[in-house]
């Protein structure tokens, strides 16, 4: 079965940075691929899928970008609501897998 | 708009089956092209995808899972289900039910979650 790895697990970054997270698949996913948000506490929440197709109501300074094996996640500018854990997940055909999540957390 | 909402048994003992159900309101579950996942997440750690269900009855499951998962639907109660043999500590989880329009488009609905103990 494809693996999905995350980098890095976890991150600290000041409100206004760019914030970057890296997905890899173990084998060509093309471009199924789609990033949560996970909040404390919260449920998940799709960010985007199709490696940078954002949801309605996403904020533009997320962004993705990707395709085969690689993936980005970028934050723009991070701000305090954007504290969490993001995980990707390959959406192409099963067995789906996520990743191992990265906390992203503000300095 | 779709939801989506996860009962059963918050309780399980060792080695005995745990039991959830994913009741879909504002949309039928036979919709063309919906899959019907369960996903769990054990006590401070990552999401792990347990399986899903087609609209058409057709089944995925993770391979760890396997030998010990049933995703169904009952299309008359517009839910799908979730069961889970000889469980162990090691399933003790927060449960979510997630629905996806296309497999592609990854999962946009989410249940709220609910919480299983394995212990005797």
């Amino acid at each position: 079965d494809i693996q999905m790895t995350q980098s890095p697990s976890s991150l600290s970054a000041s409100v206004g940075d760019r914030v970057t997270i890296t997905c890899r698949a173990s084998q060509d996913i093309s471009i199924y691929l789609a990033w949560y948000q996970q909040k404390p506490g919260k449920v998940p929440k799709l960010l985007m899928y199709a490696a940078s197709t954002l949801q309605p109501g996403v904020p533009s300074r997320f962004s993705g970008s990707g395709s085969g094996t690689d993936f980005t996640l970028t934050i723009s500018s991070l701000q305090p609501e954007d504290v969490g854990t993001y995980y990707c997940q390959k959406c192409d055909s099963a067995p789906w897998a996520f990743g191992r999540g990265t906390k992203v957390e503000i300095k | 708009q779709l939801q989506l909402q996860e009962s059963g048994s918050g309780l399980v003992k060792p080695s005995e089956t745990l039991s959830l159900t994913c009741d879909v309101s504002g949309g039928s579950i036979i919709r063309g092209g919906y899959s019907w996942s369960w996903i769990r997440q054990p006590p401070g750690k990552g999401l792990e995808w347990i399986g899903y269900i087609y609209h058409n009855g057709i089944t995925h499951y993770n391979a760890s899972l396997k030998s010990r998962v049933t995703i169904s639907l009952d299309r008359s109660k517009n839910q799908f289900s979730l069961k889970l043999g000889s469980v162990t500590a090691a399933d003790t989880a927060l449960y979510f039910c997630a629905s996806s329009p296309r497999y592609f488009q990854g999962m946009d609905v989410w249940g709220q979650g609910t919480t299983v103990i394995v212990s005797s």
